[in-house]
This record gives C-alpha cells, sequence and structure tokens, in this order.
C-alpha cells in the first residue's frame, strides 16, 4: 500500500501563474482533504471532495478550487498566484465509513511563488 | 468556533528522558476527538495518539500518553524515555465527532522538539 502519494513534490512558480497540485488517497478511502501550512504555522484547512464533490470548505478564497476524479483522486487548482501562497500543501484521505479510523497525510508539495 | 493553542513554540530534553508537551483548546462541542500529529523533516504528518472526549480514560501509546483534563479543555502529550527519532515538530489538533474521520482537523501552531544526546 503506497499510502497517500502527492505530486510534485516541490514547485516553483511565478506571481500571477496557475498551479495544479495531485493527490491519489489510500487504498481504501474515498475522501480527499487538502490542508495549506504556512512556515512555522499549522496547517490550515483549505476544502474536502466526497463523491466528486465539495463537502466542506475552509476560510480560502475561490482562487483555490479542486476536483475528484472518479478513482477518488484530487488535484488543487490555485489561479493568480500570490506570494502569500508559498506553503506546504498536505493532502489527507480518509474513508467516510471508517468510524474510529483517521485520515492519512501524504508528504505534502511544497509550493513557492516568487 | 473551535480553537486549538500550543503555547511552547520550542521544547528541549536529555534522550531518555520525559518532556510534557501542552496544548489547550476551546469548543462548546460535546462529541469530539483530539490528537497529537508528529511532523519529522520528511513533512508526513504522522498521527501518534488519539483521545475520544467521551472518554475518560488518558490514551497510552507505548511511550507517549496523554493528560486529558475535559474541565479544564486541556490535552498534553507526554513523552516518556526520549530517543533521537522523537525530535520532531508536533501538533495538537482537534475534530468535531459527527461525520466520523472525515471531518477537518484544526491544529494548533506546533511545538519544535529537539533531542539532545
Amino acid at each position: 500500500d503506497a499510502g497517500v502519494t502527492q505530486s510534485p513534490t516541490h514547485l516553483i512558480k511565478t506571481r500571477g501563474q496557475q498551479v495544479t497540485l495531485r493527490c491519489s488517497p489510500k487504498s481504501g478511502h474515498d475522501t480527499v482533504s487538502w490542508y495549506q501550512q504556512a512556515l512555522g504555522q499549522g496547517p490550515q484547512f483549505i476544502f474536502q471532495y466526497y463523491e466528486e464533490e465539495e463537502r466542506q470548505r475552509g476560510n480560502f478564497p475561490d482562487r483555490f478550487s479542486g476536483h475528484q476524479f472518479p478513482n477518488y483522486s484530487s488535484e488543487l487548482n490555485v489561479n493568480a498566484l500570490l506570494l502569500g501562497d508559498s506553503a506546504l500543501y498536505l493532502c489527507a484521505s480518509s474513508y467516510t465509513g471508517g468510524w474510529g479510523t483517521e485520515a492519512f497525510f501524504g508528504q505534502g508539495t511544497r509550493l513557492t511563488v516568487v | 468556533a473551535q480553537t486549538v493553542t500550543q503555547s511552547q513554540p520550542e521544547m528541549s530534553v536529555q534522550e531518555a528522558e520525559t518532556v510534557t508537551l501542552s496544548c489547550t483548546y476551546d469548543t462548546s462541542e460535546s462529541d469530539y476527538y483530539l490528537f497529537w500529529y508528529k511532523q519529522p523533516p520528511s513533512r508526513q504528518m504522522i498521527l501518534v495518539i488519539r483521545q475520544e472526549a467521551y472518554k475518560q480514560q488518558n490514551a497510552t501509546e507505548n511511550r507517549f500518553s496523554v493528560n486529558f483534563q475535559k474541565a479544564a479543555k486541556s490535552f498534553s502529550l507526554k513523552i516518556s524515555d526520549s530517543q533521537l527519532g522523537d525530535a520532531a515538530m508536533y501538533f495538537c489538533a482537534y475534530r468535531s465527532g459527527g461525520g466520523g474521520a472525515t471531518n477537518k482537523l484544526i491544529f494548533g501552531t506546533g511545538t519544535l522538539l529537539a533531542v539532545q544526546p
């Protein structure tokens, strides 16, 4: 079991550009959540996808959007990048029916906006 | 809204000694879970220990144990017999109970633990 995999591991973008980050959930998981972790801070919840729809959303602007595919993998898109979007983006997967089990995290994508 | 506060930005412990990391939280909910996550330089969040709010007994996982004081809304992590591999950033986190593991996690700002040989 490969666990939660994220790609790419690092990337550098220019202010104003758009970026897409990808996440493959742990086998058997059907829900994907995305978190933003700024340097020296705890992760902040961006949004969650289940059954290909956004189910919960944190306090992030519409520049942040996502998608979930039929195989449960997910993408996070950020438009019109700002310097403040530089952060570690973490993906976590979980199983809706998994009472008593917890979310698994990937190793994150380090985004640097210059 | 729920909040999680970690007031110790950095802590240090000698190898084989015991260290306690502090966490307080605020909520009006009665059904919730509390967690300690470890984030080593590899960046992956690793679940260390979980506490269900309805359980009075403090959770333990090998060298890791918690002191859950529900009335005081306090949730500290004790690491016994500290090892070099315990060095990492530790995050306290909160999750509402309804909805299971798919509910969002609310994290504190973290405590960086250094282990001295």
